[in-house]
């Protein structure tokens, strides 16, 4: 199987604009999660999606959204970016085993940098 | 903060020697699962143990868990040049939410 696939590896922006990353979960897998990766903050839970709908949501503002489609890829934006915002945003998808574990299986990322 | 803390926070070795990297966390845990970083890239799944499980073997690796200290360590045997790599430790919350440690970063030299 296809790993998890992320778009675009990387992308530079100015502040003030705004952004949308894109992620392709492994074939049959639902669940998807983003997080954002920076040297300060370490590696950080922005939101995970199951079936097109929102199920957890970490502590980031408002300007960052996401959805999920029904073939279960998954987008997110970043609106109005601040130098802040410049980071590794990594996209992982995982299912339940039969076992009842939960493996998350990450992408690449995208490195974001706002200037 | 919700994150486990990892010690020590650089480890540099030669190859052939043993890594060991420690993690802490602060709340009780139904697994563990341990990741890999190669520089600026993805993570790599290494391994998961369970809250009812003490240690757990995966090729060169071990990883065990005190759930009365709430504390899990990775030992990597005979290390590799190519094991050079940033080393997380992470628990699930709520579902699907993975909290990560701060991660050892490991050099191995040749």
């Amino acid at each position: 199987k296809a790993g998890v696939t992320q778009t675009p590896r990387y992308l530079i922006k100015t502040r003030g604009q705004q952004v949308t990353l894109s992620c392709s979960p492994i074939s049959g897998h639902r669940s998807v999660s983003w997080y954002q990766q920076t040297p300060g903050q370490g590696l950080q839970f922005l939101f995970e999606y199951f079936s097109e709908t929102q199920r957890n949501k970490g502590n980031f503002p408002g300007r960052f959204s996401g959805r999920q489609f029904s073939n279960s890829r998954s987008e997110m934006n970043v609106s109005t970016l601040e130098l802040g915002d410049s980071a590794l945003y990594l996209c992982a998808s995982s299912f339940i085993g039969p076992d009842g574990t939960d493996t998350q299986y990450f992408g690449p990322g995208t490195r974001l940098t706002v200037l | 903060s919700q994150q486990g803390e990892e010690d020590p926070q650089a480890l540099s070795i030669q190859e052939g020697e043993n890594a060991t990297m420690n993690c802490s966390y602060k709340t009780s845990i139904n697994n563990l699962q341990w990741y890999r970083q190669n520089s600026g890239r993805g993570l790599v799944h290494l391994i998961l143990i369970r809250s009812n499980e003490r240690e757990k073997h995966s090729g060169r690796l071990r990883v065990t868990l005190d759930t009365s200290k709430k504390s899990s360590s990775l030992l990597i045997t005979a290390s590799r040049a190519a094991d050079t790599a940033s080393y997380f430790c992470a628990r699930l919350y709520n579902t699907d939410k993975l909290i990560f440690g701060t991660g050892t970063r490991l050099q191995v030299f040749p």
